[in-house]
């Protein structure tokens, strides 16, 4: 069973406003992945990483930043919260030589 | 633009029968394909992979992969209703570092 935890769970935030949503992993997983989905919609790729000091953006154009100063942590910042921003952001990650990607419980922002 | 189709649904069937679910994608220089299975409200969860031409199984489920007409299906035998959830497909292009995500089928298994 895959051990990635994504913290909160649940955030409601006013507008303007800096957030972190936090992702970790156990199983020493060097990729590691962001994606925005909004209910029943798709998954879109904001960022990813492969390994420590390794960040791509995705194909979603995103106001959020990341970093990867660890292997089991990759966190996702937004400066500045705003409504276009309320959605379900799910953290995942895989092996290295794998793209089997294992997803966290998500985080369920609301931005009012 | 490379793409990956799934038909939204909602497919329906009854307890016991076999789902099918089907996946296509747009490019032929694809090497691997992914079902995840997401509950409502949850995040989705790794079925299988299938990285060559024909069927792979795993219990219940049975993958099938077609390059030639760039297809890949998912089989779901004796459906529970516990099954009932949305289905999603993903596709590795070429040697892309991402997955492309199908919008998902959902399925509901009714008893």
């Amino acid at each position: 069973e895959a051990d990635i935890y994504q913290t909160p769970r649940y955030l409601v935030i006013g507008t303007g406003k800096k957030i972190t949503l936090e992702c970790s992993q156990t199983m020493g997983h060097d990729k590691m992945y962001w994606y925005q989905q909004d209910p029943g919609m798709e998954l879109h790729l904001i960022h990813y990483s492969y390994g420590v000091n390794s960040t791509e953006k995705g194909d979603l154009s995103s106001e959020s930043t990341v970093s990867r100063i660890r292997t089991e942590h990759f966190p996702l910042t937004l400066e500045s919260a705003r409504p276009s921003h309320t959605s379900q952001y799910l953290c995942a990650s895989a092996l290295r030589q794998s793209y089997e990607q294992y997803f966290g419980p998500g985080t369920r922002l609301t931005v009012t | 633009q490379k793409e990956v189709e799934q038909n939204s649904g909602p497919l329906s069937v009854p307890e016991g029968a076999i789902a099918s679910l089907n996946c296509t994608y747009s490019d032929r220089v694809s090497q691997s394909f992914f079902w995840y299975r997401q509950y409502s409200g949850k995040s989705p969860e790794l079925i299988m992979s299938i990285y060559s031409n024909g069927d792979k199984e795993d219990g219940r489920f049975t993958a099938q992969l077609n390059k030639a007409s760039q297809y890949v299906s998912l089989l779901i035998r004796d459906s529970q209703p516990s099954d009932s959830a949305t289905y999603l497909c993903a596709v590795r292009w070429g040697s892309a570092r991402q997955l492309t995500f199908g919008s998902g089928t959902q399925l509901t298994v009714l008893p």
